[in-house]
């Protein structure tokens, strides 16, 4: 199996730009997924592949990739945008077993 | 439209088992796989298995295996998650979500509510 990190807690002022991050090995094989999740609600799908956002999603969601790092960036966090994020990603076990990071808490200040 | 929707909270005393369900409408239900995931309280999201719904067909984590049983009726185009040998640790909110599988990522676009599992004596 493979493992995901993320920071447990990141903090963006009002309409600035924040990047959280999620490193892991499976990541260099594939594209992470993102989820938000807000208190007492299940997660909600911001972001899958390379950069794709489902519909719905405001376009100051995106995301990227480099080696073994995935990362989601807001540009121009909104209040509404405060919630916990988590990556997922299949691991490298070839089982189609998957990963999910710890979660990062998003402080909008 | 799409949705998942999940059978009611459960209170189980150690030991016992629970199953949940999963109603899946709006989609065609072999088209997709199906994972559950489960969240303890103020903690992160844990990823228990896979199920195919169009063979049946299912993969678990290896934290699970041998305790959870993953199983789906097509005529009701419903999953099922049943755990069994349950234990304080087990309390938790259960959810299903339907899986995107592509070459190179898993996406789980939609999710159930979540059904909550109280473990306690």
């Amino acid at each position: 199996s493979s493992e995901l990190t993320q920071d447990p807690a990141v903090s963006v002022a009002l309409g600035q730009t924040v990047r959280i991050t999620c490193q892991g090995d499976s990541l260099r094989s594939y594209y992470a997924s993102w989820y938000q999740q807000k208190p007492g609600q299940a997660p909600v799908l911001v972001i899958y592949g390379k950069n794709n956002r489902p519909s719905g999603i405001p376009d100051r969601f995106s995301g990227s990739s480099s080696g073994n790092t995935a990362s989601l960036t807001i540009t121009g966090a909104q209040a509404e945008d405060e919630a916990d994020y988590y990556c997922n990603s299949r691991d490298s076990s070839g089982n189609h077993h998957v990963v999910f990071g710890g979660g990062t808490k998003l402080t909008v200040l | 439209q799409v949705q998942l929707v999940q059978s009611g909270a459960e209170v189980k005393k150690p030991g016992a088992s629970v199953k949940v369900s999963c109603k899946a409408s709006g989609y065609t239900f072999t088209s997709y796989y199906m994972h559950w995931v489960r969240q303890a309280p103020g903690q992160g999201l844990e990823w228990m298995g896979i199920i195919n719904p169009s063979g049946g067909s299912t993969s678990y984590a290896q934290k699970f295996q041998g305790r959870v049983t993953m199983t789906r009726d097509t005529s009701t185009s419903t999953v099922y998650m049943e755990l069994s040998s349950l234990r304080s640790e087990d309390t938790a909110v259960y959810y299903c979500a339907r899986g995107w599988y592509r070459a190179d990522y898993d996406a789980f676009d939609i999710w159930g509510q979540g059904t909550m599992v109280t473990v306690s004596s």
